[in-house]
């Protein structure tokens, strides 16, 4: 268990609808990465936050968006959804900015029908 | 192109064979090199990360690193069936806040 927890482990919904993922990074973790993995794409990389700002953007669409709380918890909202955005999401945090050392959620399986 | 190539296997080796993995990356920029180790349905958990060019040893597990070839190495020795997975090369900069690029993974099976 790293100690990232992430909810709901699964989600169904149907193209259109928008969701919210959530993620609560290890106790004393500053930063939380998001993470979108596929079949076709492999683990992307979507977007950083530390201490509530955001700090790196990858691969992530604009219909997606992300934020930090200030209890450090992070949501990741998916909207206008389409079948291609069926993946797992992760989360993964770490203790600091740039820290290298990752550690990962168990992950939210999105299937959009 | 990529950043980083992985074959995708499948690999498979029988019980307490090594298990040889690669990845190959094409900027010299990269600094960080990591294994993750993923089960079905699992989260990526980190098995070995370094620094720098060379070997770093960890119990079964053996990380080579050579950046002249920006290549790099994960060894597995006396494989067990619980070995069996889905291994990820990760690469990063120091100046990019921790966006990791992963491989595609390599998915092994060790039988028994």
């Amino acid at each position: 268990d790293s100690g990232v927890t992430q909810t709901p482990k699964h989600l169904i919904t149907a193209t259109g609808q928008r969701v919210t993922l959530r993620c609560s990074p290890r106790s004393g973790d500053l930063s939380v990465y998001w993470y979108q993995q596929s079949l076709d794409q492999g683990l992307q990389f979507l977007i950083q936050y530390y201490n509530g700002e955001e700090r790196a953007k990858g691969n992530i669409l604009e219909r997606f968006s992300a934020q930090q709380f200030p209890d450090l918890h992070s949501e990741l909202n998916l909207s206008s959804l389409e079948l291609g955005d069926s993946a797992l999401y992760f989360c993964a945090s770490s203790d600091r900015m740039g820290k290298e050392t990752q550690y990962f959620g168990p992950g939210t399986r999105l299937l959009v029908l | 192109q990529k950043e980083v190539e992985q074959d995708p296997g499948p690999l498979s080796v029988p019980e307490g064979a090594i298990v040889s993995l690669n990845c190959t990356y094409s900027n010299s920029a990269f600094q960080y090199f990591m294994w993750y180790r993923q089960y079905s349905r699992k989260g990526p958990e980190l098995l070995m990360y370094t620094y720098s060019s060379g070997n770093k040893e960890d119990g079964r597990f053996t990380a080579q690193v050579d950046k002249s070839s920006k290549y790099i190495s994960l060894f597995i020795r006396d494989s067990q069936p619980s070995d069996s997975a889905t291994y990820l090369c990760a690469i990063g900069k120091r100046d990019s806040w921790g966006k990791l690029q992963f491989g595609a993974g390599t998915q092994v099976v060790v039988t028994p």
